[in-house]
Order: C-alpha cells, then sequence, then structure tokens
C-alpha cells in the first residue's frame, strides 16, 4: 500500500526555524517527484515547489521562492519542507504528495500525506 | 508559470441539480489536468485525472472534459456528500498550479 505519512503538529515562534518531513512507502520513492501544497486557514490549496528525490532537483512557484527549501533524503525516502525564519503567516496545513511528470498516470496525486499543521505565534 | 482560472468560486445548489466547473489555463496543457474534492479539514481526495478518467471507486456522476486551455468537472446529480470545495490542478509545466477552488454550497 502507498503512504506518505508526514511528521506531526508543530507549534512555534516567529523567528524560529523549522523542518518538517513527508515519508513514502510502499512504493519506489526515487521513481517519483515529491511537491508540498500549503492551506492556509480557510483558504485555498496551493502549490509551493516539487523535489525529485533521485537528484535532489527542485523547483519553487514564484511565491514561494526564497521563502522555503525543499529537499530529499532517497536513502531514507523521505523528503523536507523547511523554514529559516517563520512568521505568523506560515501558519498552515501543509501536505505533500508524489505525481510523475510527462506523462498521465492513474499514480500521480493519487496518495497524499495527512498534512502538518504548523502553527506560528508569540 | 502557467494561470489557472477556476470558476465559479461559489456555487449554491440543490440535491439533484446538475453543476458544472470549468477551469481554464493561460496556455495549452493538452491533458495534463486533474480534478481534486476537499471537505472542510480533510485531505483533498483525486477525482479525475488526465482531464477525464475517472479515479477508481469515484461515482460515475462526476465526469470531467476538455482539452487544451478549457476544461469542465460535471456532477450530473449532486448528492448530500457532494458539497465540498472542488480544485483543479494543472501539471503539464512545473511547478503545477490549482485553480482558485469552487465551493459547492447548499442551496
Amino acid at each position: 500500500e502507498v503512504q506518505l505519512v508526514q511528521s506531526g503538529p508543530e507549534m512555534k515562534k516567529p523567528g524560529e526555524s523549522l523542518k518538517i518531513s513527508c515519508k513514502g512507502s510502499g512504493y519506489r520513492f526515487s521513481n517519483y517527484y515529491i511537491g508540498w501544497v500549503r492551506q492556509m486557514p480557510g483558504k485555498d490549496l496551493e502549490w509551493m515547489g516539487i523535489v525529485f528525490p533521485t537528484d535532489s532537483h527542485t523547483m519553487y512557484s514564484p511565491s514561494f521562492q526564497g521563502q522555503v527549501t525543499i529537499s530529499a533524503d532517497k536513502s531514507i525516502n523521505t523528503a523536507y519542507l523547511q523554514w529559516g525564519s517563520l512568521r505568523a503567516s506560515d501558519t498552515a496545513m501543509y501536505y505533500c504528495t508524489r505525481f510523475v511528470v510527462g506523462y498521465i498516470t492513474s499514480e500521480s496525486f493519487d496518495s497524499w500525506g495527512q498534512g502538518t499543521l504548523v502553527t506560528v505565534s508569540s | 508559470d502557467i494561470q489557472v482560472t477556476q470558476s465559479p468560486s461559489v456555487m449554491s445548489a440543490s440535491v439533484g441539480d446538475r453543476v458544472t466547473i470549468t477551469c481554464r489555463t493561460s496556455q495549452g496543457i493538452k491533458n495534463f489536468l486533474a480534478w481534486f474534492q476537499q471537505k472542510p479539514g480533510k485531505v483533498p481526495k483525486r477525482l479525475i485525472y488526465g482531464a477525464s478518467t475517472l479515479q477508481n471507486g469515484v461515482p460515475s456522476r462526476f465526469t470531467g472534459s476538455g482539452f487544451g486551455t478549457e476544461f469542465t468537472l460535471t456532477i450530473s446529480s449532486l448528492q448530500p456528500e457532494d458539497f465540498a470545495t472542488y480544485y483543479c490542478l494543472q501539471h503539464d509545466t512545473d511547478p503545477p498550479t490549482f485553480g482558485q477552488g469552487t465551493k459547492v454550497e447548499i442551496k
């Protein structure tokens, strides 16, 4: 069974750093991109960026370029999303999902992590 | 980046209604489009991929169509469990981009 399991909820203060994770199982992790999606309270889904675990190639949506860092460690089937200095506006639910680039497949966006709630408050 | 314009943003409908949601992209994306349903507090659920292929287990009242720059999601007869927010997602170019979402509310 394909699973993406994310790390638990986080409560942080403005200015603190944070790294959350998304661990894949039940499939060949390195063969799929992992994407990160933000959902602020009561708001729509926003695509943040992607990482390809095989070579750690990353790409960011313009709104998130320079704001977060996405990475992956294929040896432990885990992708990461990190912040160097959190702001209150980073308060949101963050999801990861897997997908394939370049062709249509039932295996793109079929599995999602359960979400990690990040709360940033002083 | 490709812009995705989804409409309407909110729709009030009754059980049994036929509902249509549209996504338009700023450039052609062939059929690299997926549709998702999200209920409050839940993970997004993929309904359709490749613009028109129904996810296994999704009721046949959901239909996707389109190619290029214009796509639609149709619910032929709205059921109580269909009240939710729907999103389209283009993934022809990286990074993917979501539409702005359509909230289907009870009239």
